[in-house]
């Protein structure tokens, strides 16, 4: 129940193109839901995120469509550039019985941008 | 947000040897969290440390093995004990600064090799 899954494990998109990574979870306690890009080498950065009461957030390039009743959430990478060549994680996060906050990564989507 | 920064950043170490990774935050945050990434992996969970009490560790992780000192609110490390090839991984540390405790943010990984 406090899994995320992703969808799909790798994915190769043309420069220019639209690049979509989708996620789904099933504990309906989630309230906040981020996507992490990380570069080899690098840590993971938070690169946006989304509450269940919007079903879409834009910034830049990037947006996340966020379906609640469906329980599922997806990134959309715009005009895909050689420099997004990265991995992608979703992640859910919800506050527990005990009041502190538990982050559930999913799988990872490792994306290549042809140039 | 929060500049993390973590040592070593690589290590290759001799089986049944210790390896203490450090993580020094640039900001006081109350909790700290080291995750384990095996190659080509998502992030797993294995502690939470909290300046002051015991750390937290998650289901499949234990104290003796992965020893953890939190002294004071920008500084944790992880001890990797007794080392076998299976703990060949990427350590990272992770601490949510926001007053929601939401935003994650990571050091840059310790890539450890045991051989």
């Amino acid at each position: 129940q406090q899994q995320v899954k992703q969808s799909p494990q790798s994915l190769i998109v043309q420069k220019g193109g639209i690049s979509i990574i989708n996620c789904a979870y099933e504990n309906t306690a989630f309230d906040y839901f981020p996507w992490y890009q990380q570069f080899p080498g690098k840590g993971p950065a938070l690169l946006i995120a989304i509450r269940p009461d919007v079903s879409e957030k834009k910034e830049g390039r990037f947006t996340i469509s966020f379906n609640k009743s469906a329980k599922q959430f997806s990134l959309h990478i715009m005009d895909s550039q050689p420099g997004d060549s990265a991995t992608y994680f979703c992640a859910a996060s919800y506050l527990n019985s005990g009041s502190a906050r538990q982050l559930t990564f999913g799988s990872g989507t490792q994306l290549t941008v042809l140039p | 947000s929060a500049v993390i920064s973590q040592k070593p950043s690589r290590d290759i170490c001799q089986r049944g040897t210790s390896l203490t990774i450090q993580c020094q935050v640039d900001s006081q945050v109350t909790m700290m969290f080291w995750y384990r990434q095996q190659p080509g992996q998502s992030l797993t969970l294995i502690a939470t440390a909290n300046q002051g009490s015991e750390a937290t560790y998650e289901s499949g992780f234990v104290i003796d093995k992965f020893p953890i000192s939190r002294p004071n609110l920008t500084f944790s490390t992880l001890t990797v004990s007794n080392m076998s090839p299976e703990d060949s991984s990427i350590y990272l540390c992770s601490v949510r600064p926001d007053r929601k405790n939401t935003e994650a943010f990571f050091g840059q990984g310790t890539r450890l090799t045991v051989v």
